[in-house]
């Protein structure tokens, strides 16, 4: 696709349901990132995926929390057990390197995340 | 470790005016900056960027000056425009690192 797609763009679930998040990242794209955006705050990193690497997952907030990317493309973020407090936008970010490194072609591309409201 | 602050919104500026947008940072090797805006409606997309100390991000008319002696990265437009109202981030990426460290974003709403 011409961007990064999220599925689905808003979802309302109920305390203690388990609940997944899609990301179809930029077609050739090796770094995938999850961030979530709490009201109010700014984004904050949950995981980051690299080619074939061990994925970086020390921004996951708790063991309820896990993500996975299979074939090195679609990404998936599970919540188990969501409570209120996991309620925020959830955002999914590819770039053809990873970011922060001096090489080109590092910019991050966002995806227009997915609405999670727990009741 | 990492932080981002931004000058809290909402800024309100008619058509013409000039633009600020205060952003300070703290890290710990040579971070890499940046600004993102984020569209009513749309994803966050890259405005600028600078990767080292006196480098100034440009895009659309927005400037931004990589100051490392009072770790600074402010925003800048000389003559705003009713569409720029948007969101705008500033993030870091710290040396080693790969995810981008955001502040909490400050909201620019633009009147005619």
């Amino acid at each position: 696709g011409a961007g990064v797609s999220q599925s689905p763009s808003n979802k309302v679930t109920e305390k203690g349901k388990d609940v997944e998040l899609r990301c179809d990242p930029i077609s050739g794209h090796t770094a995938l990132y999850w961030y979530r955006q709490s009201l109010g705050q700014g984004l904050e990193f949950l995981i980051y995926f690299q080619g074939n690497s061990a994925p970086d997952k020390s921004g996951l907030p708790s063991d309820r929390f896990s993500a996975e990317r299979t074939g090195g493309s679609v990404s998936t973020l599970t919540i188990q057990r969501t409570q209120q407090e996991d309620s925020a936008v959830y955002l999914c970010a590819s770039s053809l390197r990873p970011t922060g490194t001096m090489e080109m072609n590092t910019e991050a591309f966002f995806g227009q995340g997915t609405r999670l409201t727990v009741v | 470790g990492d932080s981002v602050t931004q000058m809290e919104g909402p800024v309100t500026l008619s058509e013409e005016a000039f633009l600020t947008i205060n952003c300070t940072y703290t890290a710990t090797g040579y971070p890499s900056l940046f600004w993102y805006v984020q569209y009513p409606g749309e994803g966050l997309q890259l405005l600028l960027k600078a990767t080292k100390a006196d480098d100034k991000g440009s895009n659309k008319g927005f400037e931004a000056t990589y100051r490392k002696e009072t770790t600074s990265f402010h925003l800048e437009k000389g003559s705003v425009q009713v569409s720029d109202s948007a969101v705008y981030f500033c993030a870091l990426v710290d040396t080693g690192r790969r995810a981008l460290t955001f502040g909490s974003g400050t909201r620019l709403q633009v009147q005619p």
